[in-house]
């Protein structure tokens, strides 16, 4: 079976610290996604890789960087956390090649900021 | 700008009745659609993966269909349970090199026994 893990179920941090969600998945995948979830809005991109060291970013990048050091670890950082960044993260993998291939995604971390 | 609606938001039916979730999306120029079920806190569970060459998937008690020209899927759910209580996303892959899924904000079932 295919396995997505996420560092965190949940945290809490206060305003202006720097935040590391960690992702590491198991299937060798080449991609790699950072989502977020938030009432209304949906699950919006963040940033997302297709190799290690490559990053694109997603619909929302700002106030988020990431990094991918290693094929099965892809970390997304808040450098200066700020409320409005309290909501769920979710990570997701695949591979790469081809038309077809199926995301999956990992528990979610849900992170508030106080 | 690829947009996905789903319709309705919520959806309340006795145990056992069959179902139908609608998904719609604005082009329809995609490689495929994932249909995904996601229990309240948690992480996403895909659920099938229907390619833009295929009309549908089945799995289970559960088939989805998809007519890309007109840009519409459908996840038929049979014989409901109180185990089907979720939301239900849909997702399509846009046909470009490198971009993820685009969702919808989703319909949450409730089955009631």
């Amino acid at each position: 079976d295919v396995k997505v893990t996420q560092s965190s179920r949940y945290l809490v941090k206060r305003t202006g610290e720097k935040v590391f969600l960690e992702c590491v998945q198991d299937m060798d995948h080449e991609n790699m996604f950072w989502y977020r979830q938030d009432p209304g809005l949906g699950l919006r991109l963040i940033y997302f890789s297709y190799d290690v060291k490559m990053k694109e970013k997603g619909d929302i990048p700002e106030g988020y960087s990431v990094s991918r050091e290693k094929k099965e670890r892809f970390s997304l950082i808040l450098e200066s956390a700020s409320t409005n960044q309290t909501s769920m993260y979710l990570c997701a993998s695949s591979y790469r090649g081809g038309r077809s291939y199926e995301q999956y995604f990992g528990p979610g971390t849900r992170l508030t900021v106080t | 700008k690829q947009e996905v609606t789903q319709i309705p938001a919520a959806l309340s039916v006795p145990e056992g009745e069959n179902l139908v979730l609608n998904c719609s999306f604005t082009d329809s120029a995609i490689y495929n659609l994932q249909w995904f079920r996601q229990d309240p806190g948690k992480g996403l569970t895909s659920l099938l993966l229907i390619q833009s060459s295929q009309r549908e998937q089945t799995s289970g008690r559960l088939n989805a269909s998809l007519d890309k020209s007109s840009g519409r899927s459908t996840l038929y759910i049979a014989a409901s349970q109180p185990g089907d209580s979720a939301t239900y996303l849909c997702a399509v892959r846009p046909a470009q090199a490198g971009t993820a899924l685009i969702f919808g904000k989703g319909t949450t079932l409730s089955v009631s026994s």
